[in-house]
């Protein structure tokens, strides 16, 4: 299996404080992704990247940050995190190729707003 | 045209029997249809995937249908197990390789 971890597992913040969540991975792939896991809508698209220091928005940025200085490391921000913002949030990076192309995702990291 | 529509939100099964979640979507660009399954407390897992050139992949007692016309495709679990009880996610590769996601299906089989 791909290495791929994300910390915290879980957190709690205070409405209106920053918070960064991190995604580590150790096998050196190109594209990175965040996604937001919600009831009801699945899992949605925050921010990407396809290499350091290239990244893209996704369906649901509008709050989000994210930055990639080395390959292994994928960061995302909230720069100012709001109750909306609670949810599962999960790291994955793209793996294989062809008919062995997927996601491989990390274990996730709990975001609580209060 | 970006959505991925998955019903039902939740499934509740006999052990033995057969489980039946369906996805439809838009986009007829889209290239590359998995399925994920995800336990509590993990991430997703890849469990099957299908490319619209097939109608029909089978994996054990997973298989998926393609209905490119209709743009709809289903995943099949034949011979359900409690083991089975997961949360199902069906997507959509929007080409560069991004997925969309459909809404996730909450799977219960009942021993």
């Amino acid at each position: 299996d791909a290495g791929i971890t994300q910390s915290p597992r879980h957190k709690v913040t205070e409405t209106g404080t920053p918070v960064t969540l991190r995604c580590h991975q150790t096998e050196n792939h190109r594209y990175m992704y965040w996604y937001r896991q919600d009831p009801g809508h699945g899992l949605r698209l925050i921010h990407y990247s396809y290499g350091v220091k290239d990244t893209d928005k996704g369906e649901v940025s509008d709050g989000y940050s994210v930055s990639r200085s080395k390959t292994e490391d994928f960061l995302l921000t909230l720069e100012s995190a709001t109750s909306s913002q609670t949810s599962v949030y999960f790291c994955a990076i793209s793996t294989g190729t062809g008919a062995n192309y997927g996601y491989t995702f990390g274990s996730g990291t709990r975001l609580t707003v209060v | 045209q970006q959505q991925v529509k998955q019903s039902p939100q939740s499934l509740i099964v006999q052990k033995g029997g057969i489980s039946i979640i369906n996805c439809a979507y838009e986009n007829t660009a889209f290239d590359y249809f998995p399925w994920y399954q995800q336990f509590p407390g993990k991430g997703p897992a890849l469990l099957i995937a299908i490319r619209p050139d097939v109608s029909e992949k089978k994996e054990g007692r997973f298989t998926i249908s393609f209905n490119k016309s209709a743009k709809q495709f289903s995943l099949h679990i034949m011979d359900s197990q409690p083991g089975d009880s997961a949360t199902y996610f069906c997507a959509a590769n929007n080409q560069g390789g991004k997925l969309i996601f459909g809404q996730g299906t909450e799977l219960s089989v009942k021993p």
